[in-house]
């Protein structure tokens, strides 16, 4: 029982590029999230998908985007990425739609922009 | 709106002193609160919620409705105990709040 995984755990890419952050979680959660971690701002939600079929934004989405590819998965697309966009990514889940209940969290992606 | 604050960025104390993590909150509703514990270069993982009412690896955390605050606290810090401690809001619907963060450095 792995719990959420997320790949890859590093990666250092160019302004301008794309790339996608993979994230699997074999627990049987209905809702799954993005967050941002950065320095002094603790972490800050990005997109979320309260069941299969649905994405909605959270507090920054704006240079992403997000596809819930089955219960399981929910990947987190930068289709330009950006200076700003370097920061430790973690996708989390849980098992309700939304709200009380503990999230449990992947290692982390370290991204960097050049 | 909700939101967390975490007013120390950085706390240090002495292997065995007593530490306290402040958490307060700003929401009118029953929220839920919750301590998240982030090790270095690790996961956050789940350290307490307020609703279990349970010590984990002897932190305990008090809900204060009246003071809107959900403080950490340990009687006698380990130098294991040194990561960065995140509070977390939720309310059924909604989606988490976390704070800032404070960084517990332990000592020897």
């Amino acid at each position: 029982n792995a719990g959420v995984t997320q790949t890859p755990k590093f990666q250092v890419l160019k302004t301008g590029q794309s790339m996608t952050l993979q994230c699997a979680q074999d627990m049987n959660h209905n809702s799954m999230y993005w967050y941002r971690q950065d320095p002094g701002m603790g972490l800050r939600l990005i997109y979320y998908s309260a069941s299969e079929g649905t994405t909605d934004k959270g507090e920054v989405p704006n240079g992403y985007n997000v596809s819930r590819l089955n219960k399981r998965e929910f990947s987190l697309r930068l289709e330009s990425a950006a200076p700003s966009q370097t920061s430790v990514y973690f996708c989390a889940s849980s098992i309700g739609e939304r709200g009380n209940q503990p999230q449990h969290f992947g290692d982390g992606t370290r991204l960097s922009i050049l | 709106a909700q939101r967390v604050t975490q007013p120390e960025k950085l706390l240090s104390v002495f292997k065995g002193a007593p530490v306290e993590l402040k958490c307060n909150y700003s929401y009118s509703g029953s929220p839920e609160l919750f301590w998240y514990v982030q090790y270095s270069r690790q996961r956050l993982q789940l350290l307490l919620r307020h609703i279990s009412r349970e010590s984990i690896k002897g932190f305990t955390a008090d809900l204060n409705k009246g003071e809107t605050s959900f403080h950490l606290k340990k009687p006698f810090a380990q130098e294991e105990d040194s990561a960065m401690y995140y509070c977390a809001l939720a309310e059924y619907g909604q989606n988490f709040v976390f704070g800032p963060g404070t960084r517990l450095s332990v000592l020897p």
